[in-house]
């Protein structure tokens, strides 16, 4: 039940673009991206639900394959503040009921 | 500023001893959620709670326990009973479905 990311890490030079992806053996109803700085809580970047549109900002979005249940996270012209682990939390049917989340992937922007 | 607090932030148990975390949100949220997290493991999911007085076992709730009194607490008591009790635990609300999730920043729990 638990999504699998990929890939566990990545290193990027500032500038460069990244591509995080998640998946899931069940059909969701929610994917949500949260970010994780070393020592902190996760800070959440956006949830995209079952037909609803690509979310995002200019620099960080995602989308939401229904049929492949399949979510992926886009990092442009990365900064270093991107740095950071990023966790997708899947969500099978509405109603506030927890998240399940993949294990994480550890991006390491540098100069 | 409406949040999560969740104290201490650092916490040493001894061997046999129960000790309790707080959790305490200001938000209004129904739901309020506890998190495992281990190196490399992600976060798992202990107990959650989605109205008062009442509260639902997460994938390892084993040597835990929990309570849900009023809206605004979610206190977590990790057992002695919890035989590796040792990790980063997370709290963690929301409002609905149709949004995400606000934490707390976290407390640091050692077993020494």
């Amino acid at each position: 039940q638990q999504p699998v990311q990929s890939p566990q890490a990545v290193i990027l030079r500032e500038g460069e673009d990244a591509v995080i992806n998640c998946s899931s053996s069940k059909a969701l109803y929610s994917v949500h991206w949260y970010r994780q700085k070393h020592g902190e809580a996760p800070v959440f970047l956006m949830i995209l639900l079952k037909g609803g549109e690509q979310k995002g900002h200019e620099k960080i979005s995602a989308s939401f394959n229904e049929k492949k249940q399949q979510s992926s996270l886009y990092l442009t012209a990365s900064q270093l503040s991107y740095s950071g682990t990023y966790f997708c939390g899947t969500e099978i049917y509405p109603g506030n009921t927890p998240l399940v989340f993949g294990k994480g992937t550890r991006l390491s922007v540098i100069a | 500023d409406g949040g999560i607090t969740q104290s201490p932030k650092y916490l040493f148990r001894k061997e046999g001893q129960n000790v309790t975390l707080s959790c305490e949100q200001n938000l209004n949220h129904d739901a309020m959620y506890w998190y495992r997290q281990d190196p490399g493991q992600g976060l798992r999911l202990i107990y959650y709670s989605q109205i008062v007085n009442d509260f639902q076992k997460g994938d390892i709730a084993e040597g835990y326990s929990v309570s849900r009194e009023k809206k605004e607490s979610f206190p977590l008591t990790v057992t002695s009973a919890q035989k590796n009790p040792t990790a980063f635990y997370l709290c963690a609300s929301r409002d609905s479905s149709h949004y995400g999730y606000t934490f707390g920043s976290g407390t640091r729990l050692t077993v020494v």
